[in-house]
């Protein structure tokens, strides 16, 4: 079955660039929207924004200017980097696979999430 | 403040049924499908509910989702001390041009 295997630094100063990468396992790229997502302990979830298997991409307008989502297909790996990282970035991240219909994505499965906390 | 609102908290008793509503706007709910997924403490969400109503393989038929205007409801049926957990509804606001989710609802088995 697809099985998405993440990693990446779970620990960041103040104004420092958070790096996460995602493995995807069982699954082609094709005909997929790849995905990260994010939760701030305690609270709800929230789109940061995904790739096409050909890089195209789609940003929560709210992170913008500060996100790169980046597609590996090669080595069937997807990554996140967010810029200018804040304490209101501290979250658990989320890879996920997304499909869409009729324009609207859906997500599963889920990797299993990276607790990243920013702190001086 | 989240786009689409659910209750905070739904509570019932094990063999019994519960329904969790998620209330948008025409921007999201009113024109585009709504999925439903399960967190259990500690662990990632699940896909429990696509395309409004259909379920994945592996999710049992306990699991329902119905959408009318602009609202959206998960039933769960035959309710199970394994269900506790945060359940979550998500869909596409054209206006805001992003996936949005439910601030969840945290449902405890009685």
């Amino acid at each position: 079955q697809v099985q998405l295997q993440q990693w990446g630094a779970g620990l960041l100063r103040p104004s420092e660039t958070l790096s996460l990468t995602c493995a995807v396992s069982g699954a082609s790229f094709s005909g997929y929207y790849w995905n990260w997502i994010r939760q701030p302990p305690g609270k709800g979830l929230e789109w940061i924004g995904a790739v096409n298997p050909t890089g195209g991409t789609n940003y929560n307008p709210s992170l913008k200017s500060r996100v790169t989502i980046s597609i590996d297909t090669s080595n069937n790996q997807f990554s996140l980097k967010l810029t200018s990282m804040t304490a209101a970035d501290t979250a658990v991240y989320f890879c996920a696979r997304g499909k869409v219909v009729q324009g609207v994505l859906y997500f599963d499965p889920w990797g299993q999430g990276t607790l990243v906390t920013v702190s001086s | 403040q989240s786009v689409l609102t659910q209750p905070p908290s739904v509570s019932a008793a094990p063999g019994q049924r519960v329904t969790i509503s998620c209330s948008g706007s025409t921007s999201n709910i009113g024109n585009h499908f709504v999925s439903w997924y399960q967190q259990l403490p500690g662990t990632a969400p699940k896909l429990l509910i696509y395309e409004n109503n259909k379920r994945p393989s592996g999710i049992p038929d306990r699991f329902s989702g119905s959408k009318s205007g602009t609202s959206a409801t998960l039933g769960i049926t035959g309710l199970q001390t394994g269900d506790e957990a945060d359940y979550y509804c998500g869909t596409w606001d054209s206006s805001l041009s992003v996936v949005v989710f439910g601030g969840g609802t945290k449902l405890t088995v009685l």
